[in-house]
């Protein structure tokens, strides 16, 4: 069956970086594009990019453009999205979710991870 | 694209209707025919789910008390029999134009 597996929670202090993974599996990792959300503690979803697993460049939001780097690793099937220069708003739960075209619908997701940015 | 949703919260009876109403500031509808528009449920501690996809559709799964219209720039998702399991956040988002953004979320509570 189709799974998307994220990293373990984190915690970090405000400036550093986070790189969270999201290890796919039970379908052609190339064929499913991999989109980043986040919720903050009791908000609403925010869709922070996407990535072509097959190649080409992320498409990143224009708001997480400089801070945010999405990559994959084909050999693993898995896809990273790195944080900088993290501050406390950042605070949320991320999750990957795969589409099978690029403005397609989100149709698979993956448990969420919890990223606390604290001093 | 704003996408703004009414209600944003319901208490509902089971074995009741439900409605929510999903307005976007610009048209989905693209070139190529389609709406761009998809309704989710977030169950409590849960990642999102897809509900239905391109307006109407049914996602693989879904039970048939859900359905979706609309078209433009208006849409609602109707339950016709609201289920204790229907708890939760729904969200509609619209991915037709960069960012993709999602609706404030509708909080539906069973009475």
């Amino acid at each position: 069956q189709v799974q998307l597996v994220q990293s373990g929670a984190e915690v970090k202090k405000p400036g550093a970086s986070v790189k969270v993974s999201c290890k796919a599996s039970g379908y052609t990792f190339t064929r499913y594009y991999i989109h980043w959300v986040r919720q903050a503690p009791g908000q609403g979803l925010e869709w922070m990019g996407i990535i072509d697993p097959s190649g080409g460049s992320p498409t990143y939001a224009q708001k997480f453009q400089v801070r945010v780097t999405m990559s994959r690793d084909t050999s693993t099937s898995t896809v990273y999205m790195e944080m900088s220069s993290l501050r406390s708003e950042d605070t949320a739960v991320y999750y990957c979710a795969r589409s099978i075209a690029a403005a397609g619908s989100p149709d698979n997701w993956g448990q969420g991870t919890l990223v606390t940015v604290s001093s | 694209i704003v996408m703004t949703q009414t209600p944003l919260s319901l208490s509902v009876t089971p074995g009741q209707p439900a409605s929510i109403s999903c307005k976007s500031s610009q048209s989905l509808l693209h070139s190529d025919g389609e709406t761009y528009l998809y309704w989710y449920l977030q169950k409590p501690g849960q990642p999102p789910q897809l509900l239905i996809y391109e307006v109407s559709n049914r996602f693989s799964g879904v039970p048939d008390r859900f359905s979706g219209s609309g078209s433009g720039t208006d849409f609602t998702l109707k339950i016709s029999r609201v289920e204790a399991e229907d708890v939760g956040v729904y969200y509609c988002m619209q991915s037709i134009r960069l960012p993709y953004t999602f609706g404030q979320g509708t909080k539906l509570e069973i009475k």
